[in-house]
């Protein structure tokens, strides 16, 4: 059961902040957020991921919402090469002592000259 | 892309025979996993390990069974492959003590 929800298509123009939203609501205290990218049918690329705090590194910023149910993943200056599906994932603990994620079915997001 | 490899990397097979992919890792990673990917669901989790010869299933395991003799493969086998499985299969491993799976480049398969 996917525990995340995002919207289907997003269109940003090049040169623009890219903001993709992702709702969690039923997320755990101790449960992570990550986000990944998938380029065409490539495997899907780590980008960022954060517990409650904001987060950013080289590639985005993630804010995640006090209350922790909704996060927004940012490019801050989106080029054409991040035209990806963007997915919203929760990682959730295993009895094994490991993790595994719960993907949504993702945004696609289409930068446009 | 943490030295993953996945064999073959297109398959197509009939219905009935059985099927092994092969998920090989360089780096010497405890943790590996197995994910389908389909039209509309994302990707899902179908079996991880955590060690040699350590298993367990994930969301979508029926069908599948999974192998781990050496750290370094994790077989996926499809005993009698049908046709609902035609899918992309992805292996992703992860780092003792990171957070972070990386995922391998995928095999595309299809059953007829």
């Amino acid at each position: 059961d996917a525990k995340t929800t995002q919207p289907t298509s997003m269109d940003c123009a090049e040169g623009r902040a890219a903001n993709l939203p992702c709702n969690h609501s039923t997320i755990s205290g101790n449960e992570y957020v990550y986000w990944y990218r998938q380029i065409h049918s490539q495997g899907p690329q780590y980008i960022i991921h954060g517990l409650k705090n904001n987060e950013t590194n080289e590639m985005a910023s993630l804010i995640i919402t006090e209350d922790r149910k909704s996060s927004t993943l940012i490019l801050p200056h989106a080029t054409l090469r991040d035209t990806a599906v963007y997915y919203c994932i929760v990682r959730v603990g295993t009895t094994s002592g490991t993790y595994k994620y719960i993907f949504g079915t993702g945004t696609r997001l289409k930068v446009l000259a | 892309d943490a030295g993953i490899t996945q064999s073959p990397r297109h398959k197509v097979t009939e219905t009935g025979t059985p099927v092994t992919l092969r998920c090989h890792q360089t780096e010497n990673h405890r943790y590996m996993y197995w994910y389908r990917q389909d039209p509309g669901h994302g990707l899902r989790l179908i079996h991880y390990s955590y060690g040699v010869k350590d298993t367990d299933k994930g969301e979508v395991s029926d069908g599948y069974s999974v192998s781990r003799s050496k750290t370094e493969d994790f077989l996926l086998t499809l005993e009698s492959a049908t046709s609902s499985q035609t899918s992309v299969y992805f292996c992703a491993i992860k780092r003792a003590g990171g957070e972070t799976q990386y995922f391998g480049p995928g095999t595309r398969l299809l059953v007829l």
